[in-house]
């Protein structure tokens, strides 16, 4: 079974642009959940994703956002993009919502 | 906010001596995990442990719960170059996962040969 997939795996953009992550889930998971890992602060949850509804969010600002579509799949979304939103962003699915999550190999995101 | 305090943040010792790692906490979790990460890649889940005072063996690796949930460690005995990588703990929360998992900052691990 094919593990979770994140494109593009890397990417450079400029302060003040928008970009789109996405993450296809291991065939047969319904719930996504985003992650940003940075040196100073680790991993933080950004969001989470079950049945094409936001379940659960973190603290973040609402330059971050998300969806999900019918098939699993999940994009998000960064608007206004600042130097600080460099970081590997991380994509993981799950079955159900509070299950063991599965993590793709993540998008290395430079903002100049 | 739950928190998760990892130590070391840094370690590296020659291959075949032990090491442990801690993950500690003033809250409970209803469940914890330990993942390893390694460099290009996102977190592979090594164990989850569920029971206060539970113990998990992978291998040359023990797992350990802490009686009242709030704590964990990872033993590595005989460490070999392989185990390299950033280890992570995370924690569900008690409040039933609405704040999605709770990463400790992780442990930089180097096996010297």
């Amino acid at each position: 079974k094919a593990g979770v997939t994140q494109t593009p795996r890397y990417l450079i953009k400029t302060r003040g642009q928008q970009v789109t992550l996405s993450c296809s889930p291991i065939s047969g998971h319904r719930s996504v959940s985003w992650y940003q890992q940075t040196p100073g602060q680790g991993l933080q949850f950004l969001f989470e994703y079950f049945s094409e509804t936001q379940r659960n969010k973190g603290n973040f600002p609402g330059r971050f956002s998300g969806r999900q579509f019918s098939n699993s799949r999940s994009e998000m979304n960064v608007s206004t993009l600042e130097l600080g939103d460099s970081a590997l962003y991380l994509c993981a699915s799950s079955l159900a919502l509070i299950d063991t999550q599965y993590f793709g190999p993540g998008t290395r995101l430079t903002v100049l | 906010t739950q928190l998760l305090e990892q130590s070391p943040q840094f370690l590296s010792i020659q291959e075949g001596e032990n090491l442990t790692v801690y993950c500690n906490s003033s809250s409970v979790f209803s469940s914890l995990q330990w993942y390893r990460q390694e460099p290009g890649e996102g977190p592979v889940l090594l164990v989850t442990v569920v029971t206060g005072g539970e113990v998990k063996k992978l291998k040359r690796l023990t797992f350990q719960f802490g009686d009242a949930r709030k704590d964990s460690s990872l033993h590595i005995t005989a460490a070999q170059p392989g185990d390299t990588g950033l280890y992570l703990c995370a924690g569900e929360g008690s409040g039933g996962g609405a704040d999605g998992l709770t990463f400790g900052k992780g442990t930089h691990l180097i096996i010297q040969p």
